[in-house]
């Protein structure tokens, strides 16, 4: 089973807003409400951001929102602030072999 | 404060072997399904294997790791390891050990352990 496909860098200005898409198949995204998206800086673990689609883990800012269409879901940063630098995977549940797929990855830049 | 630290990284020769550990702490860990995923130099995750929760009897693999690595917990040293045999250049990654919520989705995450696996 092959990656989620997402763009490999977004770049925008402090207090601008973007998207992250994470484009799946019907044996994964399509099939599950069941994406999550992780933060990860530079030499860290990654950080869960969002889980089953649009739920927010105690302590993530509510300037992360998240929703999906289809094969599809994506993760929408507001209020751009230079902490949000850093690189952001999506991961779907795929039914158990393999049990997680990833997306290839999005470098976030505040510039 | 849920606590998963890694342990038995290094670097070791093609086709060797290694074994790498997780300590859990901060929850009931026999209660928790657990997985593994890795992250090659500048590369992506990728999901490496799942072990179910209490008896650790349901075990899946990524078809890249099948038949080299094994995955298995103790849940009385609320321990989880991974076994790692006929080592490839391609194995070379951060190892993180990862929690399962207990609805399909990783919640929490180890701070990794690297593997270099060269001659």
């Amino acid at each position: 089973q092959s990656a989620l496909t997402q763009p490999a860098s977004v770049s925008e200005s402090p207090g601008q807003s973007i998207t992250i898409s994470c484009t799946g198949t019907t044996s994964d995204v399509g099939s599950y409400n069941l994406v999550s998206w992780y933060q990860q800086h530079p030499g860290k673990a990654p950080k869960l951001m969002i889980y089953e689609v649009t739920k927010r883990p105690s302590g993530v800012s509510n300037r992360f929102s998240g929703s999906k269409s289809g094969n599809t879901a994506s993760l929408k940063i507001s209020g751009l602030q230079a902490e949000d630098e850093a690189d952001y995977y999506c991961c779907s549940y795929a039914g158990g072999r393999p049990r997680y797929v990833f997306g290839t990855g999005t470098k976030v830049t505040v510039l | 404060e849920v606590q998963l630290v890694e342990s038995g990284g290094g670097l070791v020769q093609p086709g060797g072997s290694l074994r790498l550990s997780c300590a859990a702490s901060g929850f009931t860990f026999s209660s928790y399904e657990m997985n593994w995923v890795r992250q090659a130099p500048g590369k992506g995750l990728e999901w490496v294997s799942y072990i179910s929760s209490r008896s650790g009897s349901t075990i899946y693999y990524a078809d890249s790791v099948k038949g080299r690595l094994t995955i298995s917990r103790d849940n009385a040293k609320n321990s989880l390891y991974l076994q790692m045999d006929s080592l490839r250049a391609e194995d070379t990654a951060v190892y993180y050990c990862a929690r399962d919520n207990g609805n399909y989705q990783i919640d929490y995450w180890g701070q990794g352990t690297l593997v270099t696996v060269s001659s």
